[in-house]
């Protein structure tokens, strides 16, 4: 099975770009690499969704090099609120597939 | 995204008591829902895959006859804490989604439990 890393902690600042690292050293053909953010005493929101190389939607990026073992979330001119903890997520398999998340990367904005 | 709701928010209960939590789906049919614990500051750890019309999975370690997971339809599946003791309380978060592997999982808001 993959085993999904990532940092515990990050800081940065308001206005700069983000980038949080997933390792997945044991991805497979067909996983899927997921992100989601959680705010204390909230359930996770879906942020973004990649297989490979490069995905952008209107509020991250997500880089995925060609031998997938890794997965960079990018987070652009963050502000306070995008505090949080991110998760990454491989979704293992097809019909009968498994969930491996990370163990969440906190990530603290500074003003 | 679809939404996903959970009732109730938070809980209260006495030790030995049964309590039920219900995940909703409100805007889509969910396949396959997801219950998770996540104690404080920790990781989400996930109890149970539940498909519609069937029994759950449970992952290794979390007692099938204690927390009793129904998904009834396909907009509503449950989660019975049976007899819980002061070492369930957590907050518990239910996720709907489709039945393949890159359906997107829509999480509910989570229902916080406390056993006295």
């Amino acid at each position: 099975l993959a085993k999904t890393t990532q940092p515990i902690s990050m800081d940065s600042y308001e206005g700069q770009e983000v980038n949080i690292t997933c390792s997945h050293n044991n991805i497979a053909t067909n996983d899927y690499i997921t992100w989601y953010q959680q705010f204390p005493s909230q359930g996770p929101r879906f942020i973004i969704q990649g297989y490979k190389t490069k995905v952008t939607n209107e509020v991250a990026s997500l880089f995925i090099p060609a031998d997938r073992k890794s997965s960079t979330l990018s987070l652009p001119r963050v502000s306070l609120s995008d505090t949080a903890v991110y998760y990454c997520l491989v979704v293992q398999g097809d019909s009968n597939y498994q969930l491996i998340w990370g163990a969440g990367t906190k990530l603290i904005i500074k003003p | 995204g679809a939404v996903v709701s959970q009732h109730p928010s938070w809980v209260i209960c006495k030790s030995g008591t049964s309590v039920k939590i219900e995940c909703r789906s409100l805007d889509f049919q969910a396949t396959t829902m997801f219950w998770y614990r996540q104690f404080p500051k920790q990781s989400l750890m996930l109890m149970a895959t539940s498909n519609e019309g069937s029994k759950a999975t449970y992952e290794q370690g979390v007692e099938k006859d204690k927390f009793l997971i129904n998904h009834a339809s396909l907009t509503l599946s449950t989660l019975t804490v049976t007899s819980a003791h002061p070492e369930d309380s957590s907050f518990y978060i239910c996720s709907a989604s489709g039945q393949l592997s890159t359906d997107t999982q829509y999480f509910g808001p989570g229902t916080r439990l406390t056993v006295l």
